[in-house]
Parts: structure tokens; C-alpha cells; sequence
């Protein structure tokens, strides 16, 4: 089954205003990244966060992680135009060499 | 100078043909994968290499058989393309962690992707 589950599906904001998209999982995880994708491009990695880490920043991008609650958001602050990407978490069980992703959040920034 | 490289970026065919698609790394990785996404952004590994050796086989048709032949390059060789195989297919490399209780999650690289239509 899958292992990350983004909420909510999608999400329509102004520019300027927060985004926050929210991940649930299901298993133990050592981490858990997001990454983001343009319409028609690859995915490209945004954070990382760690499973003894709460709280991670980058720029205007921050992370929380909750592994009690199996959770991690994804908050973008002053959001542009150019934010209008899917965004996608992805965990890691363990090794480094599988990721499980989640279904994503479709974050669309209206200028 | 792009770190991972696909070929075709678009790909039509019908169902029935044999098709390949070729993925470069630059990055001197050592871990090689592919993935499949669907119409609804859902993304799922297929396959993943290490040093041009098979580390992840997840529950895929044999039809798909990929091949390594050093560790810059994995492509993935398609048999008998079905009507369910039309998707984007995604190229992605990281470097492997070597020490595994270091708890060192990889970013992964990718590709811009394949996207296959099979009519």
C-alpha cells in the first residue's frame, strides 16, 4: 500500500499568502523529504528532514515532523507565481536507497 | 551541463512494439532508478541499480527488463508495449549511503522524464 499520503489534494492560494500541504505515513521512517514538480519537468529536491529532527528551514520553506503522529507539513511562506508546482513527500525506511512517495499536493499561486 | 539525461523525451508507439528508453547520470552517482507515473501524478520505483547491480525489483511485468552497463547508465527495454504502459517515466540517481547506519537518506536526481503513449 502507499506509503505517504499528501493533504489536502490541492490547494489554490494568492500570491503572498502561506501554502501549508500536510503528509501522513504509515511506517517507520529514518527520513522524510519534499520535492517539487513543475507541470511537465522532473522532480527536484526541496528539504530533507531528519527522524530525530522537528523542525528544519530553507529559505522561505519549512518542515515539521511529528514521527509520533507519522506526519510532516510543508509550510511556503509569501508564496509567488512561481511556486505552482506539485509537491510531493517522500519517505525513507531505511538505507537510503528507497523512497516511497506520496500522492502530492497540487499548490497553484494565482497572481 | 544536465545531471540526469533522458532519451526520447516523448515517445509514440503502438501496441505490441519493443521499445527502449536511455538514461545518463554526470553526477557520478552510484545508484541508478526508475520510476513510473500515471495519469495521476502517482509515482512508483521500478527498479533500482547500484554499481550496475540489480538492488530493487519491485512487482513489475517482465516485460520491462532494465539494463546497466556502467553505473552512469541505466536504460529500461519495454516488450510488448500494452495500452497500461503509457505513463511518464522518470530516470532519477542519488549516491548511495555506504555506511547504512549513518541513517543517511539520499536526495535523488532526476530526469525530465519519458513520456510514453502507447496507441
Amino acid at each position: 500500500s502507499q506509503q505517504g499520503e499528501e493533504d489536502p489534494q490541492a490547494l489554490s492560494i494568492q500570491e503572498g499568502e502561506n501554502a501549508t500541504m500536510n503528509c501522513s505515513y504509515k511506517t517507520s521512517i529514518n527520513n522524510l523529504q519534499w520535492y517539487r514538480q513543475n507541470s511537465g519537468r522532473g522532480l527536484v529536491h526541496l528539504i530533507l528532514i531528519r527522524s530525530n529532527e522537528r523542525e528544519k528551514h530553507s529559505g522561505r520553506l519549512r518542515v515539521t515532523l511529528d514521527t509520533s503522529k507519522k506526519s510532516s507539513s510543508l509550510l511556503i511562506t509569501a508564496s509567488r507565481a512561481a511556486d505552482t508546482a506539485s509537491y510531493f513527500c517522500a519517505t525513507d525506511g531505511g538505507g537510503g536507497s528507497r523512497l516511497t512517495f506520496g500522492e502530492g499536493t497540487q499548490l497553484t499561486v494565482n497572481p | 551541463d544536465t545531471a540526469v539525461s533522458q532519451t526520447p523525451k516523448y515517445l509514440v508507439t503502438q501496441m505490441g512494439n519493443d521499445k527502449s528508453i536511455k538514461c545518463e547520470q554526470n553526477l557520478g552517482h552510484d545508484t541508478m532508478y526508475w520510476y513510473k507515473q500515471d495519469s495521476k501524478k502517482f509515482l512508483k520505483i521500478m527498479f533500482s541499480y547500484n554499481n550496475k547491480e540489480l538492488i530493487i525489483n519491485e512487482t513489475v511485468p517482465n516485460r520491462f527488463s532494465p539494463k546497466s552497463p556502467d553505473k552512469a547508465h541505466l536504460n529500461l527495454h519495454i516488450n510488448s508495449l500494452e495500452l497500461g504502459d503509457s505513463a511518464v517515466y522518470f530516470c532519477a540517481s542519488s549516491q548511495r549511503s555506504l555506511v547504512a547506519s549513518a541513517r543517511r537518506a539520499q536526495t535523488q536526481y532526476f530526469g525530465p522524464g519519458t513520456r510514453l503513449l502507447v496507441l
